[in-house]
């Protein structure tokens, strides 16, 4: 979507080096969803900023929201090969009168052991 | 708990027919959301379902329905289909409606038009 810009598109990193994956938005963000999916099966949650500054850990997982910018990053930490695949992020953003949930598309990431 | 689940799981189906997808969110979560997802146009919302009336509704055509039973599991509907419907249906369900709160997807059906 172009309202949601993801980036890079894909990404080859060797294990154990860290990475960051960029979300911009062209419209307010209300909320901020990411996501990683490995190829054709469903999406796994993996955290949802809500407020500006906003900054959530799982693991050796990051992800910060800065509202002013309406963009997010996704931090990974000495990345592992469990690391690998797409990762989604999806902005909740006003369309009209209604919150729509926008998903970008995707950063296929993949870890060289 | 149990996750979201959808059945089938792989459907190969005829242009021209119709196909039926099913939707069971997790128990206690009220909104069901349906979304299509293709290598050329990604993961786009087809509709929002909360309390069986849909909330929400996407750029989608008028072959494309749903419905919410009183029990919250959710049916998607596409009748007359086209090759262009082949995809990935991915459903959603959260405890409300308007995004405020985590979205949990289902594994998916994988739907092939011939």
């Amino acid at each position: 979507s172009q309202e949601l810009e993801q980036s890079p598109q894909s990404l080859i990193v060797q294990e154990g080096k860290n990475l960051t994956i960029n979300c911009t938005s062209s419209k307010t963000l209300y909320g901020l969803y990411w996501y990683k999916q490995k190829y054709g099966e469903g999406l796994i949650f993996l955290m949802m900023l809500q407020k500006g500054g906003e900054e959530k850990s799982h693991e050796k997982i990051t992800a910060k929201l800065d509202e002013k910018k309406q963009q997010s990053s996704l931090h990974i930490t000495a990345s592992q090969p469990s690391h690998a695949g797409i990762y989604l992020c999806g902005a909740v953003t006003i369309s009209g009168s209604a919150r729509q949930l926008t998903f970008g598309s995707g950063t296929q990431l993949t870890v060289l052991p | 708990k149990a996750g979201v689940t959808q059945t089938p799981r792989y459907l190969i189906k005829t242009r021209g027919q119709q196909v039926t997808l099913s939707c069971s969110p997790i128990s206690g979560h009220r909104s069901v959301s349906w979304y299509q997802q293709t290598p050329g146009q990604g993961l786009q919302f087809l509709f929002e379902y909360f309390s069986e009336t849909q909330r929400n509704k996407g750029n989608f055509p008028g072959r494309f329905s749903g419905r919410q039973f009183s029990n919250s599991r959710s049916e998607m509907n596409v009748s007359t289909l086209e090759l262009g419907d082949s995809a990935l249906y991915l459903c959603a369900s959260s405890l409300n409606r308007g995004y405020g709160g985590t979205q949990y997807f289902g594994p998916g059906t994988r739907l092939t038009v011939l």
